[in-house]
């Protein structure tokens, strides 16, 4: 069954500090991966997705077929980023989200 | 100028009582979706539609009947409310069924007593 996994739920990191947060999947075939972000008092909005390869707010994520995982990354924290952050595999017809990880940034 | 709005923003009801959440987009997007956010905060697809056309229905119960009268509102009308029904409900778009950018509401929190 097609399934996204996001093992941390909370991820508190000093600003400056390299954040990872971590995703696996587990689909047959080529997958369509998403990071989903929602800050305090906004709307889920779409962070990144793993077809532009781009970098978005100094987040990046690869993805890794081998070990079936799609981890957001970036170098140094800012405290404006701290948010709940959903990993999503679109499987067929829908988005099927990870239970999320709320990233906390210290000043 | 919103893109995606919901009403009502929170909605405190008593169990076994009826009640809608509307949901309308000004993307001119083809697709629209309910999700449900659990207290926590797992989001799951309810229902979706494509151009007025129901193509997800994931496993919700009778009780919940979404109805889309043309192509930018996505109702959801819940019958005879349980407790279990707290969450809030997330209206979204995209351009069309497949692996697009969805937009989505600011959220309903709903809250049955």
């Amino acid at each position: 069954a097609q399934r996204v996994t996001q093992p941390e739920k909370l991820l508190s990191v000093f600003k400056g500090a390299p954040v990872e947060l971590k995703c696996n999947y587990s689909y047959s075939g080529s997958p369509e991966l998403f990071w989903y972000v929602q800050y305090s008092r906004q709307r889920l909005q779409l962070l990144l997705r793993h077809i532009s390869r781009e970098s978005i707010k100094g987040f990046t994520a690869d993805l890794n077929k081998g070990e079936t995982s799609f981890h957001l990354k970036k170098p140094f924290a800012q405290e404006e980023d701290s948010a709940m952050y959903y990993c999503a595999l679109f499987n067929t017809d829908k988005l099927i989200f990870g239970t999320g990880t709320r990233l906390q940034v210290f000043p | 100028d919103t893109a995606v709005s919901q009403t009502p923003k929170y909605l405190v009801t008593q169990m076994g009582n009826d009640k809608s959440i509307k949901c309308e987009q000004n993307l001119g997007h083809d697709t629209m979706y309910w999700y449900k956010q659990d207290s926590k905060k797992f989001l799951k697809i309810m229902f979706s539609y494509n151009n007025k056309e129901l193509i997800i229905n994931e496993t919700v119960p009778n009780r919940f009947s979404p109805k889309s009268p043309d192509k930018a509102h996505l109702n959801l009308h819940i019958n005879s409310l349980e407790l279990g029904d707290s969450a809030v409900y997330f209206c979204a778009s995209s351009q069309g069924a497949g692996g697009y950018e969805q937009y989505f509401g600011p959220g309903t929190r709903l809250t049955v007593t």
